[in-house]
């Protein structure tokens, strides 16, 4: 199974950008890389999702790379609200069995500074 | 829409005693995903179910199972409890293939 590495924590000033790295040198070509948030006392947020292209949307942006086996969250400009737990997920569509592995990241804690 | 409601959220139960874990997804979402987490694993899948089939699962002992029904709820069982078992449960509720995952506020168990 693949598996995902991130660094175990973070730091950012208020309003400045932040990227969160995710190494997943093993990924398959049928795995998708979402990335997910959680917040004290929450379940995980959906944040973005992609294959193999960059992504955008209200929220943040994904930039995968050449080869997929690194991705990076791009939050534009951080506020005090972003400060969470950042997974990194591996979505495996079984090409035989046509299910669904869910493959987490240890999380990345984001400190935001005011 | 409402959001996937777990219950109960909090529960504390004894060494040995078995326990059920409901989850309502958001509606019209037919997969269902059960996950543990604990501050020294992390997050790690349990199992995924699908118009009521059972269609992956995690790396667990035969103790946790689950179950869907008819109208996509789903519930988990913890037979014979252990310490370890101490954790976080999430669900989770999805539209076919590739959808995001829509989570809930999970159960917090506590076993004594």
């Amino acid at each position: 199974d693949a598996k995902t590495t991130q660094p175990n924590s973070m730091e950012s000033n208020e309003e400045e950008p932040v990227h969160l790295p995710c190494n997943h040198s093993t990924i398959s070509g049928t795995d998708y890389i979402h990335w997910y948030r959680q917040l004290p006392s929450q379940g995980p947020e959906y944040v973005i999702h992609g294959l193999t292209s960059n992504v955008n949307n209200r929220m943040a942006s994904l930039a995968i790379a050449e080869d997929r086996k690194s991705s990076t969250l791009i939050l534009h400009r951080a506020t005090l609200r972003d400060a969470a737990v950042y997974y990194c997920i591996l979505r495996d569509v079984g090409i035989t069995s046509g299910t669904y592995k869910y493959i987490f990241g240890t999380g990345t804690r984001l400190k935001v500074l005011a | 829409k409402a959001g996937v409601t777990q219950t109960p959220r909090y529960l504390i139960k004894t060494r040995g005693q078995q326990v059920t874990l409901s989850c309502s997804p958001i509606s019209g979402h037919r997969s269902v995903s059960w996950y543990q987490q604990t501050p020294g694993q992390g997050l790690q899948f349990l199992f995924e179910y699908f118009s009521e089939t059972q269609r992956n699962k995690g790396n667990f002992p035969g103790r946790f199972s689950g179950r869907q029904f008819s109208n996509s709820r789903s519930e988990m069982n913890v037979s014979t409890l252990e310490l370890g078992d101490s954790a976080l449960y999430l669900c989770a509720s999805s539209e076919p293939n590739n959808s995001p995952l829509h989570f809930g506020n999970g159960t917090r168990l506590t076993v004594t």
